[in-house]
């Protein structure tokens, strides 16, 4: 089966550093990708990568290791606008179907 | 260049009733894909269409079923319905087979969403 983990919440304080884990297992692997939900909204893409190693993007930065499994998500200079849910999901080996975690929800606090 | 739309945007039904959900994928995406999202949950994939068939599928019973158009719109239709199925129901566009080193093929665009409850 499938199995994305990432922690339910965290709370950070504005113009701090937080970062979001996810590991992983799944069958098959083309790809990680982080997406942004606010409430009520729908998810929208922040990052993606497919090779081990950093990819930095403006603030948010998500990292890969694809031998551990495991991937994060890094947020710099924290607005509050940056409250929100992130989803960590796994694109599957056939490039059809993503596999999602149930989100970390974070809360910035002034 | 409009993004993903969906149609309705709210909708209640009650138990044992039938739904029907629209969905246009962004400009120059041929693929579709469904996902159903509960209350604090991530999304859970029901099925992806592309070319008019359904090419893959997650686990969710008979009663979820689609169709995808030849302007590649789609819709999703699920059949008695209960009271579990009401959720955020999430339509997302894609390229068919995107590219490793073209970035920007990779993403999927979501729509905003149709927000179904079932009473």
């Amino acid at each position: 089966g499938q199995n994305i983990d990432q922690p339910t919440e965290m709370t950070a304080t504005e113009g701090a550093i937080v970062q979001i884990n996810c590991t992983y297992q799944t069958s098959g692997f083309n790809g990680l990708f982080w997406y942004q939900q606010h409430a009520g909204e729908a998810p929208t893409f922040l990052s993606y990568n497919v090779l081990d190693g950093l990819e930095e993007k403006g603030r948010f930065s998500s990292f890969l290791s694809r031998s551990k499994g495991y991937s994060y998500l890094l947020l710099k200079e924290l607005q509050m606008k940056d409250s929100a849910s992130y989803l960590c999901a796994v694109r599957g080996a056939n490039f059809n179907k993503f596999y999602f975690g149930s989100g970390t929800k974070l809360n910035v606090k002034p | 260049d409009a993004g993903v739309t969906q149609s309705p945007t709210h909708l209640i039904k009650t138990r044992g009733q039938q739904v029907t959900l629209r969905c246009s994928p962004k400009s120059g995406h041929d693929t579709v894909s469904w996902y159903q999202q509960a209350l604090g949950q991530g999304p859970q994939f029901i099925f992806q269409y592309y070319e008019e068939e359904e090419r893959q599928r997650g686990n969710f019973p008979d009663r979820f079923s689609g169709h995808q158009f030849p302007n590649y719109s789609s819709e999703l239709n699920v059949n008695a319905l209960l009271l579990g199925d009401s959720a955020l129901y999430l339509c997302a566009s894609s390229f068919s087979f995107p590219g490793l080193a073209g970035r920007g093929d990779n993403e999927q665009f979501f729509g905003p969403g149709t927000r179904l409850t079932v009473l």
